[in-house]
């Protein structure tokens, strides 16, 4: 089963709109983490949030902002006013505390800032 | 900023030939991890490593590959054999501790083409 889907394929949006990326996560752990990765073009990952379980409260920074919904299971990602540097590929991946804590990835959301 | 670094970031060999990817870790991480990536999809765990040792790996991670940390600095991947199918983004990750609470650094990647 999947732990974590991004039901989002790919996304454009104009510049400077606002776009949500979409992640449900599955995990009978009640200890875990969430995480949001990017990939741009050049094709490595640049982190940007660790989320624990505990921890609901939404965050922002700068123009990013993470809403954590225990109850429906999600941890989606919005940009605001996007650019164009915004456009790769975004992940959202789960820890579990069991195990060796190693990542399940989604599958991704392509995102496309058009100029 | 420490790094993980990975070398070389792009191979090409020959079906059949063994291949060692490599990678050096920050200096006061514990925790090794191999992620791959088939081209257009989602990133996948491979295997972590801690104290000198497998402490999880996935279905993917058959007898064709292993890994071995030879001299306290590098940590490296072997396919012996590659196939068609291994061609794919390898991508190094290094915690301190847990990555589930301390978060995970990855290296750059190596795109690896098997022809």
């Amino acid at each position: 089963a999947q732990k974590v889907t991004q039901a989002q394929t790919e996304i454009s949006v104009v510049e400077k709109e606002d776009v949500t990326l979409d992640c449900v996560y599955e995990t009978r752990d009640t200890t875990y983490y969430l995480f949001w990765y990017k990939q741009p073009p050049s094709g490595e990952l640049v982190f940007l949030i660790r989320r624990n379980s505990f921890d609901e409260q939404n965050e922002i920074s700068g123009r990013y902002s993470w809403n954590f919904q225990k109850s429906t299971s999600s941890f989606n990602f919005t940009i605001t006013a996007s650019q164009v540097v915004d456009s790769a590929v975004y992940f959202c991946a789960l820890s579990e505390e069991t195990g060796a804590n190693n990542l399940f990835f989604g599958t991704g959301t392509r995102l496309t800032v058009i100029p | 900023e420490p790094e993980v670094t990975q070398t070389p970031s792009h191979q090409v060999t020959q079906m059949g030939q063994e291949v060692i990817l490599r990678c050096v870790p920050i200096s006061n991480h514990l925790y090794f991890y191999w992620y791959r990536q088939i081209l257009g999809q989602k990133v996948e765990f491979l295997v972590s490593f801690y104290n000198n040792e497998i402490s999880e790996k996935s279905e993917i991670f058959d007898d064709q590959f292993s890994v071995e940390r030879p001299d306290g600095s590098n940590f490296t991947l072997k396919i012996r054999s590659t196939k068609l199918e291994d061609s794919a983004m390898y991508f190094c990750a290094s915690s301190v501790n847990a990555g589930i609470l301390y978060g995970y650094t990855f290296g750059s990647g190596t795109r690896l083409t098997v022809v």
